[in-house]
């Protein structure tokens, strides 16, 4: 069974422009998650879809939005990128969320740099 | 936030056991996680707990207090590949993560 997987892998984008990123999640798995980590904050929640549907947010400004699409397929779009959004985007996917014996599975990440 | 705390940094000999402390605030709590990530890689599920007690997987053991908020992971006979970060992780309201900063572990010879 394939992995989660992410493309791109490496980005290089200029303030102001906008990027988007997508993740393909494991067959079968219907809830895609999206994290942003960087050195000094972490790992921190941006959305959850489920079924096409944003089903959970974290505090995360409005440039940054997603989408999911029938085949379970994410994207994610960050607009007028700030230098601050420079950091590692990671998507993971699960059966239907939830944790409970839902574990969570990672893709390998984007690793977005914003000059 | 949720208030999850964890050391920054640990270093332990080869051979050694080795425990990885956590503590949270929060509510609608449904479970913790442990995660290992290798520099520049994805993180990879360890362990779930969601009642109190100790959880035994191999060489990996996490333990649950929910009234303390408080977990730990354990790793023991430590092998030079166990150097990585240790995310705990955890699940509010089913379907919400939140993730701690992360313990760099390095594992000396």
């Amino acid at each position: 069974k394939a992995g989660v997987t992410q493309t791109p892998r490496y980005l290089i984008k200029t303030r102001g422009q906008q990027v988007t990123l997508s993740c393909s999640p494991i067959s079968g798995h219907r809830s895609v998650s999206w994290y942003q980590q960087t050195p000094g904050q972490g790992l921190q929640f941006l959305f959850e879809y489920f079924s096409e549907t944003q089903r959970n947010k974290g505090n995360f400004p409005g440039r940054f939005s997603g989408r999911q699409f029938s085949n379970s397929r994410s994207e994610m779009n960050v607009s007028t990128l700030e230098l601050g959004d420079s950091a590692l985007y990671l998507c993971a996917s699960s059966l239907v969320g939830g944790g409970l014996n839902n574990e969570q599975f990672f893709g390998p990440g984007t690793r977005l740099t914003v000059l | 936030g949720q208030n999850i705390d964890q050391p920054t940094e640990m270093t332990a000999t080869e051979g050694a056991i080795v425990q990885i402390n956590c503590t949270y605030q929060t509510s609608g709590f449904n479970g913790l996680f442990w995660y290992q990530q290798h520099a520049g890689e994805a993180p990879t599920f360890l362990s779930y707990n969601v009642l109190d007690g100790l959880e035994e997987k191999g060489r990996f053991s996490s333990f649950l207090s929910r009234s303390k908020g408080y977990s730990y992971l354990l790793l023991k006979e430590l092998q030079m590949k166990d150097s990585a970060s240790y995310l705990c992780a955890v699940l509010r309201n089913f379907n919400k993560f939140y993730f701690g900063s992360g313990t760099k572990l390095n594992v000396k010879p």
